[in-house]
């Protein structure tokens, strides 16, 4: 019974594409975010919604639109991908009053070529 | 912004030694700090916190000390195994607030047989 699912896990594909990852969280949370996870394993913060409201939106370049239909829910849509975006992408939710104790899913390897 | 430091990047230990990972941070309102495992290929995951009102926290083998004034705090792993192996990543936050929770760069931990 996954707590944090996201999909797909593995994707690859061609620069100049549009792709989708999707998230979906059962935990009851209130709080999601998609965090990028580069080759050198650093956690960097996109994007955070908090009731299907944007709370925290880093510089991240706008071919990255995160869009969040309910809040047990946060996809994010990719435009016109780039080689740089090859990374792995965690969505993650968490509780508001909780120490912001984040879960996170399993991971989306992108891969572009 | 909280600005988190985590030091060293790569700790080789024996097993059965213990290891100590330590980090710093910035943001003197940050009280609540946990620690995340990242396995290869895995998601990160959460293995331990301490909030500010506490100096240490132990849980089996791992345990956590807080030092306010100096802002650090340490991750001790005792007696590690081989599955103690991974990345581990340290995090700062206010207790409550806009759940931006600040990443370290992460520390990756070899336990060699």
């Amino acid at each position: 019974d996954t707590a944090v699912s996201q999909t797909p896990k593995y994707l690859v594909t061609q620069m100049g594409n549009d792709k989708s990852i999707k998230c979906e969280q059962n935990l009851g949370h209130d709080t999601m975010y998609w965090y990028k996870q580069d080759s050198k394993k650093f956690l960097k913060i996109m994007f955070s919604y908090n009731n299907k409201e944007l709370i925290i939106n880093e510089t991240v370049p706008n071919r990255f639109s995160p869009k969040s239909p309910d809040k047990a829910h946060l996809n994010l849509h990719i435009n016109s991908l780039e080689l740089g975006d090859s990374a792995v992408y965690f969505c993650a939710s968490s509780h508001t009053g909780t120490g912001n104790t984040i879960y996170f899913g399993e991971g989306s390897w992108l891969t572009v070529v | 912004g909280e600005n988190v430091e985590q030091h060293p990047s790569t700790l080789s230990v024996q097993e059965g030694d213990s290891a100590v990972i330590k980090c710093t941070y910035s943001d003197s309102a940050s009280n609540y700090f946990p620690w995340y495992k990242q396995e290869l290929g895995k998601r990160p995951q959460l293995i331990i916190d301490i909030r500010s009102n506490v100096g240490e926290k132990k849980d089996q083998r791992i345990a956590v000390t807080l030092n306010k004034t100096a802002k650090h705090f340490s991750l001790h792993i005792t007696e590690t195994q081989p599955e103690d192996s991974a990345v581990y990543f340290c995090a700062a936050s206010p207790f409550y607030g806009n759940n931006r929770l600040a990443f370290g760069k992460g520390n990756q931990v070899v336990v060699i047989p």
